[in-house]
């Protein structure tokens, strides 16, 4: 595709419940990060995917966190029974390769919970 | 570690005004430095990107940053705004060979007419 595609734009969720966002890097890029950004504050990392293998998930807040990345393209950022502190923007971006030298970023998804 | 200050969560200016965000780093190791900027509904898009080379770094949109490395920061300036450029900036820091962006906490422009 043109960009980085996320879905759903906005999440509504019950405290408790378990949410699933979805992510759609550029075609081909190998690279794949999740970000989490908190009402005025920057993106704090998540996790990073080269290709199908999650190299790092230092950044995943608890364990209640799962990502997945199974066939080296779409990544899945689960979060299960989510409580209000996990409210926030959900950021993927993707890279071209390995390098860090420019990310592209999707437009987020708005995770609410209530 | 790591970590970006953005020392000016909002800054409003007129539109063709000059405008200079903030932006200073702590690392002790070579690092590389990124202006990210995020419309309103929008992903972050990159405006520049500072390497190695030259300390003065031209983005889009007619923004520079210069690279001081003696005073750690990463100032991006333009010379008039217009009223287009209101977003959200961060300055962001990674080093060679990592892949884990530290960002700032964002400085909102808003171009008043």
């Amino acid at each position: 595709g043109a960009g980085v595609s996320q879905s759903p734009r906005y999440k509504v969720a019950k405290r408790g419940q378990d949410v699933a966002l979805r992510c759609d890097p550029i075609s081909g890029h190998v690279s794949l990060f999740w970000y989490q950004q908190a009402l005025g504050q920057g993106p704090e990392f998540l996790t990073y995917f080269q290709n199908e293998a999650q190299l790092d998930k230092s950044g995943l807040p608890s364990d209640r966190f799962f990502a997945e990345r199974p066939e080296g393209s779409v990544s899945t950022l689960k979060i299960q029974r989510t409580q209000q502190e996990d409210s926030a923007v959900y950021l993927c971006a993707s890279s071209a390769t390995g390098s860090n030298e420019k990310l592209f970023f999707g437009s987020g998804t708005q995770l609410s919970v209530l | 570690a790591q970590s970006v200050t953005q020392l000016d969560s909002q800054v409003p200016v007129f539109e063709e005004a000059p405008v200079e965000l903030r932006c200073n780093y702590s690392s002790s190791v070579s690092v590389y430095l990124f202006w990210y900027v995020q419309y309103p509904n929008q992903g972050l898009q990159l405006l520049l990107k500072y390497l190695s080379g030259s300390t003065l770094v031209k983005g889009i949109n007619g923004f520079e940053a210069e690279f001081n490395k003696s005073q750690t920061s990463f100032h991006l300036r333009k010379p008039s705004v217009h009223i287009s450029d209101t977003a959200e900036y961060f300055c962001a820091v990674t080093r060679s060979g990592t892949y884990k962006y530290i960002f700032g906490t964002g400085t909102r422009l808003k171009v008043l007419a």
